[in-house]
């Protein structure tokens, strides 16, 4: 079972629209981290959220760190065909080891 | 900015053929790597992390004999992929954190390996 679950889990809408990906778990995260990954890349950090209920904007993108630390969401305003891709929610629990458990990824298509 | 490399980006090889994968911080210095497999159209799953000076963490249902981790350096580590088969293929990403200046850093990915047993 994933640890942390996103939906939807693929999305295609047209160029314009505005969208929101969830990240849901049952456990505490000490922080959640929101990334984006291309085909045959690595995952490029887009935003890292630590407090309950943090809202972060980076451009057209929202995200949300819900207040329990459980829950975070993403919200994209006018997406463009440049914001396709792979979105990776990862959450950090073991604060020593600091290690990421991701999510089970959301892949966005913009269609111009 | 930080940066992690990885090498080699592609690898195809015969079954049997055990293949390394390197992970170098060009720029700053890691104790501690980690070490993710992603199958096609799945999530990042953590294998393990590796710990500079000292053996790997192994995530539960990871072979540490199939999957040999060295970091003998700070800003190396190695993943052997040992007598690989074709259900080993996937695509292996490393990450590292700078754990100098300020805290809660973030993880730098490499750009991953394409690991492809005939």
């Amino acid at each position: 079972t994933q640890l942390l679950e996103q939906s939807p889990q693929f999305l295609s809408i047209q160029e314009g629209e505005n969208l929101t990906v969830y990240c849901n778990s049952s456990s505490v995260f000490s922080s959640l981290q929101w990334y984006r990954q291309e085909p045959g890349e690595g995952p490029v950090l887009l935003v890292t959220v630590v407090t309950g209920g943090e809202v972060k904007k980076l451009k057209r993108l929202t995200f949300q760190f819900g207040d329990a630390r459980k829950d975070s969401s993403l919200h994209i305003t006018a997406a463009q065909p440049g914001d396709t891709g792979l979105y990776l929610c990862a959450g950090v629990r073991d604060t020593g080891r600091r290690a990421l458990t991701f999510g089970s990824g959301t892949r966005l298509q913009v269609q111009p | 900015g930080a940066v992690v490399s990885q090498h080699p980006s592609w690898v195809i090889c015969k079954s049997g053929t055990s293949v390394k994968i390197e992970c170098r911080s060009l720029d700053f210095q890691a104790t501690t790597m980690f070490w993710y497999r992603q199958f096609p159209k799945q999530s990042l799953m953590l294998m393990a992390t590796s710990n500079e000076g000292s053996k790997a963490t192994y995530e539960q249902g990871v072979e540490k004999d199939k999957f040999l981790i060295n970091h003998a350096s700070l800003t190396l580590s190695t993943l052997t992929v040992t007598s690989a088969h074709p259900e080993d293929s996937s695509f292996y990403i490393c990450s590292a954190r700078d754990l100098t200046g300020v805290s809660n850093q973030p993880q730098h990915f490499g750009d991953g390996t394409r690991l492809s047993i005939l």
